[in-house]
């Protein structure tokens, strides 16, 4: 069975500040990962997606993530966290035309 | 495009009134998707259609909820009797073979 762990349920960042969001997986087979955003009263936003190949993944607004077999993680990372970036975050994984599990998703705040 | 469409944005009802939530794939996509969002329990999938035909639908969390997909361009979600634990916000999505898109959803209250 497919699953995500999430472990930070809430993190607090200053603006300006490095962020990384963990995500761990579980899959039988080779992963197909993704990173959803959030906002409040929102729908889910795609960030970025891993399905093979290069193991640093490129996103929308500055973010990036980087695929880790040996770990089974995938977590995601941006260098300068901006005020309009606070939101939740969303780690998932499956295959897309069939079933997604998700983590319990991250909250993530920004003090000015 | 206009990405998916779901109707109501908001729905208030009343304990054990029928509720029917509608949604609009993106076109071409191949496959739509049920979702329920809660505090407690996250985003849980209900129910997913490939080429309009009932997949998976061991999320549905009792015969209350039923979902159907007439055509390749619509679906929808009803709930009766409604229930206050019904109480949620639901989002439809629909997929590419690499990515799923997620409507605004729906938020129902059930009083």
């Amino acid at each position: 069975a497919q699953s995500v762990t999430q472990p930070d349920i809430h993190i607090t960042v200053s603006e300006g500040a490095s962020l990384e969001l963990r995500c761990n997986y579980s899959y039988g087979a080779t992963p197909y990962l993704f990173w959803y955003v959030q906002s409040p009263g929102q729908g889910l936003q795609l960030l970025l997606k891993y399905f093979s190949g290069d193991t640093l993944v490129q996103g929308i607004k500055g973010f990036e993530a980087e695929f880790k077999r040996s770990q089974s993680s995938f977590n995601l990372r941006k260098p300068s966290v901006h005020w309009s970036d606070a939101a939740e975050y969303f780690c998932a994984v499956g295959p897309p035309s069939y079933q997604l599990t998700f983590g319990k998703g991250t909250k993530l705040s920004v003090i000015p | 495009d206009a990405g998916v469409i779901q109707s109501p944005r908001h729905e208030v009802t009343e304990m054990g009134q029928e509720v029917t939530l509608r949604c609009k794939p993106i076109s071409g996509h191949n496959s739509l998707f049920w979702y329920r969002q809660t505090m407690m329990r996250g985003l849980e999938l209900l129910i997913y259609f490939n080429n309009n035909v009932p997949i998976d639908d061991s999320g549905m969390p009792e015969d209350r909820f039923s979902a159907k997909m007439p055509n390749a361009s619509f679906s929808t979600l009803k709930i009766q009797p409604s229930e206050p634990r019904d109480s949620a916000v639901y989002f439809c999505a629909s997929s590419t073979k690499e990515t799923q898109y997620f409507g605004p959803g729906t938020r129902l209250l059930v009083l």
